[in-house]
């Protein structure tokens, strides 16, 4: 079956500590995102990535990065230098096109102490 | 710029009531409309979208047509059931390569 998938569902980190969370997608699709959810909240953008090897940033980039080598994967690094890492963050991928929907991945739930 | 308004939640009903979230945008192009849900814990799944004018979106009972003339995407499901509890999404893209979505609008059904 199609789809994307994130790794770990659940992951617990130190403060002052980089984490990496994964993104797969066997959807062939170009483009992915990467959103953050806090609790109540709508969705903020923070990196989206339209072709293999390159990226833009979206509304809250800072204290994030990441990379697109490969077309199916779009792993996100949450750095020490983001302040309020704790939240909800979702990936997502699109077609091109102007009617393509995104699809989006189950999440992972980080949290920081 | 580009943005979608919709209505603040919480929203509570009971069973077999009628439902209707508010969505309305604003948008530089002719935009495509989806409504996505989420369930706790998940991601976002597509409930339903619209890609022109008068188009009407459909899907396990609820419906949203796209109006140009007042620039809305109203959700609504006639009878809705506890199983609908979740939270709602209107969003829009123009190119298909940038997303706008409101806010979400949490949904509780009772018995």
């Amino acid at each position: 079956d199609g789809g994307i998938t994130q790794s770990p569902k659940y992951l617990f980190r130190k403060e002052g500590q980089n984490v990496t969370l994964s993104c797969e997608q066997n959807l062939n699709h170009d483009a992915m995102y990467w959103y953050r959810q806090d609790p109540g909240q709508g969705l903020r953008l923070i990196y989206y990535s339209q072709i293999v090897n390159d990226f833009q940033k979206g509304d809250i980039a800072e204290g994030y990065s990441v990379s697109r080598e490969k077309k199916e994967s779009f792993p996100l690094t949450v750095t020490s230098a983001q302040k309020n890492p704790t939240a909800f963050y979702l990936c997502a991928s699109s077609a091109t096109g102007p009617h393509g929907q995104q699809y989006f991945g189950p999440g992972t739930r980080l949290t920081v102490t | 710029g580009d943005s979608v308004t919709q209505m603040e939640g919480p929203v509570t009903l009971s069973e077999e009531a009628f439902l209707t979230i508010n969505c309305t945008y604003t948008a530089t192009g002719y935009p495509s409309l989806f409504w996505y849900v989420q369930y706790p814990g998940e991601g976002l799944q597509l409930l339903l979208k619209a890609t022109k004018a008068d188009d009407k979106g459909s899907n396990k009972g609820f419906e949203a047509t796209y109006r140009k003339e007042t620039t809305s995407f109203h959700l609504e499901k006639g009878s809705v059931q506890v199983s609908d509890s979740a939270v709602y999404f209107c969003a829009l893209t123009i190119t298909g390569n940038q997303f706008y979505f409101g806010t979400g609008t949490s949904l509780t059904v009772i018995p």
